[in-house]
């Protein structure tokens, strides 16, 4: 099992550049959440999605935030325009079946806008 | 969603066990304790998980008080490698959703 694939692992860009973050989920596993984390914010939930629908996306910060889950295989989080503060490590995590199972997490794709 | 209580930091002495405490009073019946660590840079990884019962697998022990109002992990011989971010999570029944808190520090000294 290759666990959850993130892409780019490390990502540096110029701000107002439009950045996309990729991830390919377990497979089997019909739930994806993208997460965020900062020294000041800690781990925080950006959005969700089960069975490619998002269920919850009341963690995105603003409309410069979108995600897309176009099949089961494949998720992106786009920021446009990215900006300093959206300087993290973004982490994206799947799980199989119902909500009381295992979430399991990529090794996460570092950003870094100057 | 229930919040959870963590002490900030603890140090353990390689080789001992490292009993990490956990208090979430407010946990809903059907709600799940998870524990999740992060070692520096890498994403966070699954540890153990129990709804009432005391577990155990290859890499811990979780205790569960009788009243579920707080918890347990313990590492039973700790190495330098379990140095470590801890978080012990009440998963939401409803939503399913893991809700990171800040973590203990765990650092595992020689």
């Amino acid at each position: 099992d290759a666990g959850v694939i993130q892409s780019p692992r490390h990502e540096v860009t110029e701000m107002g550049q439009e950045v996309t973050l990729r991830c390919k989920p377990i497979s089997g596993h019909n739930s994806l959440f993208w997460y965020r984390q900062t020294m000041m914010r800690g781990l925080e939930l950006l959005i969700y999605f089960n069975n490619n629908v998002p269920i919850d996306d009341s963690g995105m910060p603003e409309d410069r935030f979108s995600a897309k889950m176009p099949n089961a295989s494949f998720s992106t989080l786009k920021i446009q325009p990215s900006e300093p503060r959206d300087s993290a490590v973004y982490f994206c995590a799947s799980r199989p079946g119902t909500t009381g199972n295992t979430i399991y997490f990529g090794e996460g794709s570092w950003l870094t806008v100057v | 969603d229930a919040k959870t209580t963590q002490p900030t930091s603890m140090d353990c002495a390689e080789g001992r066990a490292a009993n990490l405490p956990c208090n979430h009073s407010t946990i809903s019946g059907n709600e799940y304790v998870y524990w999740y660590r992060q070692i520096h840079s890498q994403g966070p990884q699954y540890i153990i998980h129990g709804l009432k019962n005391n577990e155990t697998n290859e890499m811990a022990s979780l205790i569960i008080t009788e009243d579920r109002k707080s918890s347990t992990l313990i590492l039973p011989h700790a190495t330098l490698r379990d140095t470590a971010v801890y978080y012990c999570i009440v998963l939401s029944s409803n939503t399913g959703k893991l809700i990171f808190g800040q973590g203990t520090t765990l650092q595992v000294k020689p």
